[in-house]
């Protein structure tokens, strides 16, 4: 399965920018790399994805490695809705069925 | 944006019998869809994949005759959790791909997810 690594959990404070990493070292050309939030009791909900160049969208910005080794995720101002478990997924593509194997994720917890 | 609908929200039952879970998507349709099971602050785990109009795809370890997964539409798939005994209490999240591709490419869209007790 596609290995990522990231921190148990990570703590900021409201209205400052959070800096989410995640390590995926065996990562291979075409895997795209997925980032999914979950609140407690709640199905995961997508917040962004890459391949190769950094991305930003309403929710957040995706920092990619050059080497692709690693990315990082960034919520540019936390609010206490951030709270959540944020989770980084390689995406295989020559899986046939394009599954999500979840790692550990992130808990961050955002202090008012 | 797409949506994920699972019913029941919650359902306890009694050791030996079966329950049944169902996954729709609302506003596409999905020739694909997933099972995940999660228990109490750990992540989530790959079931199964769901196919319409074929039988499903098990990961590793998940037992078949136990999780039954059935995928008749578009829009339904639906997880029988058979036998059950108190160990199988867990969260049961499924996810839906659009075959449409609208979004994010291969993104999934998760249901609420299930919260199954089993006394």
């Amino acid at each position: 399965d596609a290995k990522t690594t990231q921190p148990n959990s990570m703590e900021s404070n409201e209205e400052e920018p959070v800096h989410l990493p995640c390590n995926h070292s065996t990562i291979s050309g075409t895997d795209y790399i997925h980032w999914y939030r979950q609140l407690p009791s709640q199905g995961p909900e997508y917040v962004i994805h890459g391949l190769t160049s950094n991305v930003n969208n309403r929710m957040a910005s995706l920092a990619i490695a050059e080497d692709r080794k690693s990315s990082t995720l960034i919520l540019h101002r936390a609010t206490l809705r951030d709270a959540a478990v944020y989770y980084c997924i390689l995406r295989k593509l020559d899986r046939p069925g394009n599954q999500f194997y979840f790692g550990t994720g992130t808990s961050l917890t955002v202090i008012p | 944006g797409a949506v994920v609908s699972q019913h029941p929200s919650w359902v306890i039952c009694k050791s030996g019998t079966s329950v049944k879970i169902e996954c729709r998507s609302l506003d596409f349709q999905a020739t694909t869809m997933f099972w995940y099971r999660q228990f109490p602050k750990q992540s989530l785990m790959l079931m199964a994949t769901s196919n319409e109009g074929s039988k499903a795809t098990y990961e590793q370890g998940v037992e078949k005759d136990k999780f039954l997964i059935n995928h008749a539409s578009l829009t339904l798939s639906t997880l029988t959790v058979t036998s059950a005994h108190p160990e199988d209490s867990s969260f049961y999240i499924c996810s839906a791909r659009d075959i449409a591709g609208q979004g994010a490419i291969y993104e999934q869209y998760f249901g609420p997810g299930t919260r199954l007790t089993v006394t």
